[in-house]
């Protein structure tokens, strides 16, 4: 029930193109979801964050669609570019995030 | 410059060998956590302390230890009873107001042979 499962492992888009990651977990308990971005030989850094009172939330090119009912959520990268190419990691947590649960994360290569 | 160090970056170790990776945080967190990050696995929780003086264990606790004697500081300690030790480790602070991200550092590689 802790578990929090995210698809593809790895992605290769062409720079200009959307990118998309899915998630999906399992207890409903959870009400924060973030996504975090991890580039080689570095710590994540929060990228975006929702929570389950709105379907969807955009900051410039990302955006994150969230389905309660299907408790999946996924991360969309619009015009795609180099820089955008790092892992990616999905989280959930209940409870103000004081732990949270990631998924195994997306290597994502933008080709240009 | 707020942050958290992680050191050092890269450690080698001896199998049989207890080491230990320190973290300081001047974010003023009172909270803090220890993962390990194995490739396909994501980030996986090793211990986290929410004050000084006192932590609880994540979900992989099994042959690590922690010690939370004062705020900025975080250390854990890989034991030899730890039988994959060799992974990437980071350290994560977070803010006391409601889902206040986590911070990392940036890791510590450790490899034991």
């Amino acid at each position: 029930q802790q578990q929090v499962k995210q698809s593809p492992q790895s992605l290769i888009v062409q720079k200009g193109g959307i990118s998309i990651i899915n998630c999906a977990y399992e207890n409903t308990a959870f009400d924060y979801f973030p996504w975090y971005q991890q580039f080689p030989g570095k710590g994540p850094a929060l990228l975006i964050a929702i929570r389950p009172d709105v379907s969807e939330k955009k900051e410039g090119r990302f955006t994150i669609s969230f389905n309660k009912s299907a408790k999946q959520f996924s991360l969309h990268i619009m015009d795609s570019q180099p820089g955008d190419s790092a892992t990616y990691f999905c989280a959930a947590g209940g409870q103000g995030a004081q732990k949270l649960v990631f998924g195994q994360g997306t290597r994502l290569t933008i080709n240009p | 410059d707020g942050g958290i160090t992680q050191s050092p970056k890269y450690l080698f170790r001896k199998e049989g060998q207890n080491v230990t990776l320190s973290c300081e945080q001047n974010l003023n967190h009172d909270a803090m956590y220890w993962y390990r990050q194995d490739p396909g696995q994501g980030l996986r929780l090793i211990y986290y302390s929410q004050i000084v003086n006192d932590f609880q264990k994540g979900d992989i606790a099994e042959g690590y230890s922690v010690s939370r004697e004062k705020k900025e500081s975080f250390p854990l300690t890989v034991t030899s009873a730890q039988k994959n030790p060799t992974a990437f480790y980071l350290c994560a602070s977070r803010g006391e107001t409601l889902n206040s991200p986590l911070h990392f550092g940036n890791g510590t590689r450790l490899t034991v042979t």
